[in-house]
């Protein structure tokens, strides 16, 4: 069985300051690993993935993630944060013979002026 | 990439009456799927909707709380039977990507149901 452990639920920085998110999963098999990000209330936007190939992956807004096999991990970072970067940020894995989403417990990122 | 419609985005409904949540994707897919995200939470999946065949539910869901249609392969509804205040949540309607990007699913706006 899979599962998915976002190690944080708040996340406070400062504008303009980095951040991680972090997020670790355990699978037997071979996972696709996801960040969606929801803003207050709306629905959830697909941040970035992992399928395969370059472990580093750039997605929407300046995020990226790095997929570490070794650690089972998928953090997610932003170099310089933005007020707009407030939301709940969720992770999520699904093996490559189930198409159902295995999500996270969600970190909220606050940003602090 | 999908654009998932949802209604209605929010409602106020009294303990004991049913509200049936409209999901409308402006292409056809496969699989549909209808998520519950209690206040704080995370999502939590209620069941996968297929066109065609009923829907699988999860463990912790059953039909007669929550039946499912899906009578076509752009739209589903989620029924919401005999609420009480447990079932305040924001529902969510999501589906299964096609084509190259075809690992994500695409998510509509919610509802967000208060029972009262």
């Amino acid at each position: 069985a899979q599962s998915v452990t976002q190690l944080d639920s708040q996340v406070p920085v400062f504008e303009e300051a980095p951040v991680e998110l972090r997020c670790n999963y355990s699978s037997s098999v071979s996972v696709y690993l996801f960040w969606y990000v929801q803003y207050p209330n709306q629905g959830l936007q697909l941040l970035l993935k992992y399928l395969s190939g370059s472990t580093l992956v750039k997605g929407i807004n300046g995020f990226e993630a790095e997929f570490n096999k070794s650690q089972t991990s998928f953090h997610l970072r932003k170099p310089s944060v933005h007020i707009s970067d407030t939301a709940e940020y969720f992770c999520a894995v699904r093996s490559d013979s189930n198409y159902q989403l295995i999500w996270g417990a969600g970190t909220k990122l606050i940003i602090k002026p | 990439s999908a654009v998932i419609s949802q209604k209605p985005s929010r409602d106020i409904c009294q303990r004991g009456t049913s509200l049936t949540i409209q999901c409308q994707v402006d292409s056809q897919v496969t699989m549909m799927f209808w998520y519950r995200q209690q206040p704080g939470q995370s999502l939590t999946l209620i069941a996968t909707a297929n066109q065609g065949s009923e829907a699988t539910y999860e463990s912790g869901f059953v039909i007669d709380k929550f039946p499912i249609s899906r009578p076509n392969l752009t739209f589903s509804t989620l029924t919401v039977s005999n609420m009480s205040p447990e079932d305040s949540s924001i529902y969510l309607c999501s589906v299964d990507s096609l084509g190259d990007s075809y690992n994500e699913q695409f998510f509509g706006p919610g509802t967000r149901l208060t029972v009262l």
